[in-house]
């Protein structure tokens, strides 16, 4: 079975520092993995995805992350948080069953103090 | 716009009634997904149409759920005689099968709330 697990709730980072977001994995597989964003009333937005090429991943905003096969984890990173960063960040594992189905972790609320 | 949009936004209704919504998705795609998303949760798969086919419905998915794709296009998604935890925000997704980097896109949703 494939799953994610994100380690905080809750992140809180001052504007221009660095942002980390931390996720672990479960695959019986080599998996694909994604970042989504969520802002309020909005939808769900791809920030990155890994597929087994490069194991670091760059997305939009600046956003990146690097897929440590030994660890299990899939940390998102971004050197330098800005107010419009602030939501709800989900890491998220495919089933790789062709249906393309996502499992995503519980979530992270990122929050940007000016 | 040419996103997947959700109709209605937001759906009050009494526990003991049936709602439908509906989901357009993104008018090339031939995949479409239904999500539920509970308050401090991440969305949780409910099912999935390849065209007008459903072709794969998750536990979450009681009998009093049904979800239609009648021609491909539009899917609508029926919740017969709620219940008070069915309240959560419905999304839907719509992707395109084979596409050299297949996403899944998703719309804004519809926020359900069974009083």
């Amino acid at each position: 079975a494939q799953s994610v697990t994100q380690l905080d709730s809750h992140v809180s980072v001052s504007e221009g520092t660095p942002v980390l977001l931390r996720c672990n994995y479960s695959s019986s597989y080599s998996p694909s993995l994604f970042w989504y964003v969520q802002h309020p009333n909005k939808g769900l937005q791809l920030l990155l995805k890994y597929t087994s090429a490069a194991t670091l991943v760059k997305g939009i905003n600046g956003f990146e992350a690097e897929f440590k096969k030994s660890e299990t984890s899939f940390h998102l990173t971004k050197p330098s948080a800005h107010m419009s960063d602030a939501a709800e960040y989900f890491c998220v594992v495919n089933d790789q069953t062709g249906a393309n189905n996502l499992f995503f972790g519980t979530g992270t609320r990122l929050t940007v103090i000016p | 716009d040419t996103g997947v949009s959700q109709d209605p936004r937001h759906k009050i209704t009494k526990r003991g009634q049936n709602v439908t919504f509906r989901c357009d998705p993104i008018s090339e795609h031939n995949r479409l997904y239904w999500y539920r998303q509970t308050l401090g949760q991440g969305p949780e798969f409910l099912t999935y149409f390849q065209n007008e086919a459903q072709l794969e419905k998750s536990r979450l998915l009681s009998d009093r759920f049904s979800a239609e794709r009648p021609k491909g296009s539009f899917s609508t998604l029926e919740i017969q005689r709620t219940e008070q935890g069915d309240s959560a925000m419905y999304l839907c997704a719509s992707s395109l099968k084979g596409a050299t980097n297949e996403k899944l896109f998703f719309g804004s949703g519809t926020q359900l709330s069974v009083l």
